[in-house]
């Protein structure tokens, strides 16, 4: 069964530093999302992205962070300058439609660790 | 804004036990409903789904019924084996074209043989 792929699975970085989440999502979906879990917390939503264009973005979502699909495969999250609190698991989701009914389809996650 | 409330955990529990975890949600629309169970470890994985009122979603012996009259979608199975401890996630999506899911926080099962 196609699934999400995250890389890398684990990322420490510095305070202040710039990380690149990627993720390829499944091959003939059309929307893609971004998540976040801090530890011990809900998942929340962070981004949707459709036609080249963010259509949705959470409070979290400043402009510290950015999406982009550079390719026809990755979907990429990038945190620009971090900050501890960035610390969190990651989800990339696709989903075929955009539709409610659709289920995401979730990654295993990139747990990122900022020191 | 729409929002899913769902039992505190941890749950602990024999295995054979009859398992029930509470769900109830808060939406302005007509969402569709949907648990994902996440392995330790692991990511979120959808475990089923309901898409309107009366709709029942089952999948590897979990239930649950999308109950409009009462706001809730509480998740069931008749006979818990170890291999379903896990974190359960109650979600949710806007019926109308929602982009986003909107997730409970989460509660732990833990199966003792």
């Amino acid at each position: 069964e196609p699934e999400v792929t995250q890389t890398p699975s684990h990322q420490v970085t510095q305070m202040g530093q710039e990380v690149i989440l990627r993720c390829v999502p499944i091959s003939n979906h059309l929307y893609f999302y971004w998540y976040r879990q801090i530890l011990g917390q809900k998942v929340e939503f962070l981004v949707s992205f459709y036609n080249n264009e963010i259509s949705e973005k959470s409070e979290i979502f400043d402009d510290q962070f950015s999406v982009e699909r550079p390719d026809g495969s990755n979907f990429t999250l990038k945190i620009r300058s971090t900050k501890l609190e960035d610390s969190a698991m990651y989800f990339c989701a696709s989903s075929a439609q955009g539709r409610g009914n659709q289920p995401q389809h979730f990654g295993d996650g990139t747990r990122l660790s900022i020191l | 804004g729409d929002s899913v409330t769902q039992m505190e955990g941890p749950v602990t529990l024999s295995e054979e036990a009859f398992l029930t975890i509470n769900c109830t949600y808060t939406a302005t629309g007509y969402p569709s409903l949907f648990w994902y169970v996440q392995y330790p470890g692991e990511g979120l994985q959808l475990l089923l789904k309901a898409t309107k009122a009366d709709d029942k979603g089952s999948n590897k012996g979990f239930e649950a019924t999308y109950r409009k009259e009462t706001t809730s979608f509480h998740l069931e199975k008749g006979s818990v084996q170890v291999s379903d401890s896990a974190v359960y996630f109650c979600a949710l999506t806007e019926g109308t074209g929602g982009f986003k899911t909107i997730f409970g926080a989460g509660t732990r099962l833990f199966v003792k043989a």
